[in-house]
């Protein structure tokens, strides 16, 4: 089966600072989704790639979608306290077979320290 | 405003009874999932269904059960067979294949 890996699990920050987290497979993707879970709530669709080499901004939030379709990098400039959270990836194949559960990854915890 | 309702939002049960766990969608959406959140394992797939009166098992559907008898709802019931039911439920819903999931807020289960 595939693996999917998100690091890194945790970031302790101060504000002001930029983030970067990353997911890896050993699959190839069509797409890669990054989510971001605020505590207690549903995740939300921050940003969406749907072509290999992809790079998306969303405000202060950058994603690229890699080369190989393995991979995909979710940047953070500036952090603020709202942008403390659990953000996930969560690649999809779209083989046309209809709409199978995505696949996420453990997610990425982020903390940012006063 | 178009959206995903779980109901309720926290909900204590005893060990050994069933419990079913609410998702409503007004959005039109034909495909709907369950999935489980325990820290540090992320978000697992329980169910899914993709159109009424249909529905797959997911990753760890052992212990649960489903039903999709009308488009928007999706009801979920953790029964006595789940060893271990304490944790966070989602429910989520898209259109179609290359769409994003919507969330719903979750339903925070604990059994005592």
């Amino acid at each position: 089966g595939q693996q999917l890996n998100q690091s890194p699990q945790s970031m302790f920050i101060q504000e002001g600072e930029d983030v970067s987290m990353n997911c890896t497979s050993s699959s190839i993707f069509n797409t890669w989704l990054w989510y971001k879970q605020d505590p207690g709530e549903g995740p939300v669709l921050l940003i969406a790639l749907y072509k290999a080499g992809e790079l998306t901004s969303n405000g202060r939030l950058t994603a690229q979608f890699g080369i190989t379709r393995k991979d995909s990098f979710l940047n953070i400039s500036a952090s603020i306290p709202s942008d403390v959270g659990i953000y996930f990836c969560a690649p999809q194949i779209n083989s046309g077979g209809g709409a199978d559960g995505l696949t996420f990854g453990k997610g990425t915890h982020l903390i940012i320290q006063p | 405003d178009g959206g995903i309702t779980q109901s309720p939002k926290y909900l204590f049960r005893k060990e050994g009874q069933n419990v079913t766990l609410s998702c409503e969608q007004n959005l039109n959406h034909d495909a709907m999932y369950w999935y489980r959140q325990d820290p540090g394992q992320g978000l697992r797939l329980i169910y899914y269904s993709q159109i009424v009166n249909d529905f797959q098992k997911g990753d760890i559907a052992e212990g649960y059960s489903v039903s999709r008898e009308k488009k928007e709802s999706f009801p979920l019931t953790v029964t006595s067979a789940q060893k271990n039911p304490t944790a966070f439920y989602l429910c989520a819903s898209s259109m179609g294949q290359t769409d994003g999931y919507t969330f719903g807020s979750g339903t925070r289960l604990t059994v005592v």
